[in-house]
């Protein structure tokens, strides 16, 4: 089974400042997908950013961009000019495609993020 | 946009008892739809994996007699609770797929069983 790791379980950044999160995944799939969710208080899961492994472009959305690495199969998550509502649990997915052809999504442990005024 | 509409939010049903919560996609038929359980400040555990029409596929170690999943539409899919206990107190998610659509989730739902 693949896995999902975030080894950072806590960060804190300067508003307007920019913070990295990490995350690493193990697996022999060659195409995959990998996704980045965040969780504030309320903890419903928003989807922030994807990338599709076989494009070797780094995905961007706005103020957060990926840097996927598939050789080393690490997937980071910046964030630019931090605000106040970036303050939330950051989690990192693998999507998994199972023996029976169906399909289920991989989280890491998750980071929370504190963004200081 | 694709909207996952889960209810109740939040629920205090007695021990012994039996919580039913729903998944619906408001805008979208859903190919896939999955159930979490959430402890406090944990990651997202799967509990289930439906498909419309078909039997609800179990991760190990979660119970199919208490965890009771129903995927009758690819609108819906409903988990019940039966004979709850206090330690099956936690957070459910439910999520739906649609395919090249990626996921979308509800809201959760807080179940507390006293």
């Amino acid at each position: 089974a693949q896995t999902v790791t975030q080894s950072q379980p806590e960060m804190s950044v300067q508003e307007a400042e920019t913070v990295t999160l990490s995350c690493t995944y193990d697996t022999s799939e060659s195409d995959y997908y990998l996704f980045w969710y965040k969780q504030p208080p309320s903890r419903q899961m928003i989807l922030v950013i994807r990338q599709e492994a076989y494009k070797q472009q780094n995905a961007t959305e706005n103020r957060f961009s990926v840097n996927f690495q598939k050789a080393a199969k690490s997937f980071s998550l910046k964030i630019s000019d931090s605000q106040l509502g970036d303050a939330a649990m950051y989690f990192c997915a693998y999507r998994e495609l199972t023996q029976g052809g169906s399909e289920k999504l991989v989280f890491g442990k998750g980071m929370k993020l504190t963004v200081n005024p | 946009g694709a909207v996952v509409s889960q209810h109740p939010s939040w629920v205090i049903c007695k021990s012994g008892t039996s919580v039913k919560i729903e998944c619906r996609s408001l805008d979208f038929q859903a190919t896939t739809m999955f159930w979490y359980r959430q402890f406090p400040k944990q990651s997202l555990m799967l509990m289930a994996t439906s498909n419309e029409g078909s039997k609800a596929t179990y991760e190990q170690g979660v119970e199919k007699d208490k965890f009771l999943i129903n995927h009758a539409s690819l609108t819906l899919s409903t988990l019940t609770v039966t004979s709850a206990h206090p330690e099956d107190s936690s957070f459910y998610i439910c999520s739906a797929s649609r395919r090249n659509y990626g996921y979308t989730f509800g809201s959760g739902t807080r179940l507390t069983v006293v």
